[in-house]
């Protein structure tokens, strides 16, 4: 059962462009996550939100988490093309659980 | 550091095989979790542990045992292989379950 959906599954842009992928649940997430990974792999962490309506900004990526914690998005400002990876969101719905992923967002920023 | 290690790299199987995916790290952590990902799946827990001794089911546990006999060492076990369980397998480890996980770079498993 996938409980954490992602949005848009696949992305395509040309460098300089911006963009936004969002993570979305019918419950509330104690915690949220959000990973990149490159081919071949693992992930690697890029924020952690706990709080409703928390903004965190790490250089181009600004990261919003909704106020009622059933949401969150990543916006990325002026892609460039070491943007590209899958984006995964993982959410916890109670403190001390374990984190589930989204099926998340493959990008593809063109030179 | 090494972080998480994860071997073998890469696995080919045949189905009713058994082999066991070697997952280690060298932080100290409390916190490990075994994950498949698959295309158009994302990562799907199997099965994880909150310290040494102690572990429990995740999403997709059947197939599959772990045991935590140390704190550094969190063996996956495919009792009888099966072609549905070719995937990219991924360790994590973590200081406390609301901290960021840093995961192995993962063992690519073909069950033929």
């Amino acid at each position: 059962t996938q409980l954490l959906e992602q949005s848009p599954q696949f992305l395509s842009i040309q460098e300089g462009e911006n963009l936004t992928v969002y993570c979305n649940s019918s419950s509330v997430f104690s915690s949220l996550q959000w990973y990149r990974q490159e081919p071949g792999e693992g992930p690697v962490l890029l924020v952690t939100v706990v709080t409703g309506g928390e903004v965190k900004k790490l250089k181009r990526l600004t990261f919003q988490f909704g106020d009622a914690r059933k949401d969150s998005s990543l916006h990325i400002t002026a892609a460039q093309p070491g943007d590209t990876g899958l984006y995964l969101c993982a959410g916890a719905w109670n403190t001390g659980n374990q984190f589930y992923f989204g099926t998340g967002t493959s990008l593809t920023v063109i030179p | 550091n090494a972080g998480v290690t994860q071997t073998p790299k890469f696995q080919v199987l045949k189905t009713g095989q058994s082999m066991t995916l070697q997952c280690a790290q060298d932080m100290n952590h409390e916190y490990m979790s075994w994950y498949r990902q698959d295309p158009g799946m994302g990562l799907r827990l199997i099965h994880y542990s909150v310290g040494a001794g102690i572990t429990d089911q995740g999403e997709v546990p059947n197939g599959y045992n772990v045991s935590r006999s140390t704190t550094e060492d969190f063996p996956l076990r495919l009792l009888s292989a099966a072609p549905s369980q070719t995937s990219v397998y991924f360790c994590a480890s973590s200081y406390f379950s609301d901290y960021g996980y840093t995961f192995g770079s993962g063992t690519r498993l073909t069950v033929v």
